[in-house]
């Protein structure tokens, strides 16, 4: 089955600057890739997503990133605050259904 | 709009006893799905409901059973509480089966002793 590694599993960064956390999955059937950021005490919450025809989608401050041919997409944060500290999710899914496999998750530190 | 709701909240078991968690769908979402995340872990796929039946499972015993009703509200009930058990339950409601964005409830927190 599909199983997904996401690094660094912690990352403090400055207020200001630009955070990036990496994911690789192993199906390579895999076509749905979301990243979902979860605050103390509060369920996933969807933040971007990227399926398997894009190599790169933007909103605002976020941009993913995928490599199909390495099997590897990124998570891209810049001028990061400190409300963007949470834990920050991974996943990949092939589609059947609304299965989604997760990466163990990354604690996102933004010091001011 | 609603979103999803999940109850209770927080509770505690011993082992050997059973538990029934509860969701609320977020309003006009036909599909249900369940997941497990242990302390410090990503969640884990538990099963998915869609249209009152099961609709794909992960690897859970079948000690982990649930229900979806006809106003899309579901319940996941597991016997035989093990003290692994112990974790938070997400509940995730979506607009049909296929990949799409998960809505997640806050989840309850169960606790095995």
């Amino acid at each position: 089955g599909e199983n997904v590694e996401q690094h660094p599993s912690t990352l403090s960064v400055q207020e200001g600057d630009s955070a990036v956390i990496k994911c690789t999955y192993s199906d390579s059937a895999s076509n749905y890739f979301p990243w979902y950021k979860q605050e103390l005490g509060k369920g996933p919450q969807l933040i971007i997503d990227i399926r398997s025809n894009v190599g790169e989608k933007k909103d605002q401050r976020i941009a993913v990133t995928l490599n199909k041919t390495a099997k590897h997409f990124s998570l891209h944060i810049t001028e990061t605050q400190p409300e963007d500290s949470a834990v920050y999710f991974c996943a990949a899914s092939r589609g059947d259904g609304n299965k989604l496999v997760f990466g163990a998750g990354t604690i996102l530190r933004v010091k001011s | 709009e609603t979103g999803v709701t999940q109850s209770p909240t927080h509770l505690i078991k011993t082992r050997g006893q059973q538990v029934t968690l509860r969701c609320s769908s977020q309003s006009g979402h036909n599909t249900v799905s369940w997941y497990q995340q242990a302390l410090g872990q990503g969640p884990q796929f538990i099963f998915q409901y869609y249209r009152e039946e099961e609709n794909g499972r992960g690897n859970f015993p079948p000690r982990f059973s649930g229900l979806q009703f006809p106003n899309y509200s579901s319940e996941l009930n597991v016997n035989a509480l093990e003290l692994d058990d112990s974790a938070l339950y997400l509940c995730a409601s979506s607009l049909g089966q296929t990949t799409g964005e998960l809505f997640f409830g806050e989840g309850s927190r169960l606790t095995v002793l």
